[in-house]
């Protein structure tokens, strides 16, 4: 158990639709990733907030947004869903938002747009 | 721009049996860090080991090790008497400041080992 939990576990919607994952890191750690991970893509980095400000952005769609708030815990809504949104999000969490820290992955939310 | 290639895709060994998986890096940094992470078929991803760039000594944990050499741009990640527990999907990942410190992965190595 890496100590980061996501909700939900799986997700099924339709296309055209909006949802949102929720994140919670690890006890004292600032920084927050989200990750997808789709057949065809592989592993992908979408975005990073530390301590409440985005700080690096990856191939994250603009449909997509992020947050992370006060309480460190980050949100990842994905709206106006497409078929090929279909993959494993994840969450990671480290101590800082610089290089040398490990990222601890929590279990994944696994959507599937119908 | 930074790139990891795991050019195995899948290797299926017999237990007991070592096995090697590698990893090749692409990187314009001159300090960065390299990951080894374990995704078994639960589909979490597991925290193997994290390499300094500035730090070239193998590392063996268990019946794990790693070897990586600056000189050919590789992380070489090795099992030992591999057992059927070992087999997952085994990333090969790394982090620079000149790509913001983003996490970038490989393709991925699925191993299967078989009684």
């Amino acid at each position: 158990d890496s100590g980061v939990t996501q909700t939900p576990k799986h997700l099924i919607t339709a296309t055209g639709q909006r949802v949102t994952l929720r994140c919670s890191p690890r006890s004292g750690d600032l920084s927050v990733y989200w990750y997808q991970q789709s057949l065809d893509q592989g592993l992908q980095f979408l975005i990073q907030y530390y301590n409440g400000e985005e700080r690096a952005k990856g191939n994250i769609l603009e449909r997509f947004s992020a947050q992370q708030f006060p309480d460190l815990h980050s949100e990842l809504n994905l709206s106006s869903l497409e078929l090929g949104d279909s993959a494993l999000y994840f969450c990671a969490s480290s101590p800082w938002g610089t290089g040398e820290n490990e990222q601890f992955f929590g279990p994944g939310t696994r959507l599937t747009v119908l | 721009a930074q790139k990891v290639t795991q050019a195995q895709t899948e290797i299926s060994v017999v237990e007991k049996e070592d096995v090697t998986l590698d990893c090749v890096y692409e990187t314009r940094d001159t300090t960065y860090y390299l990951f080894w992470y374990k995704q078994p078929p639960s589909g979490e991803l597991v925290f193997l080991i994290r390499r300094n760039s500035f730090d070239e000594q193998n590392e063996i944990s268990g019946r794990y090790s790693w070897n990586f050499q600056k000189s050919t741009s590789s992380f070489n990640f090795t099992i030992t008497a591999s057992q059927v527990v070992d087999s997952a999907v085994y990333f090969c990942a790394l982090r620079g400041p000149n790509a913001g410190n983003m996490l970038t992965f490989g393709g991925g190595t699925r191993l299967m080992v078989k009684p």
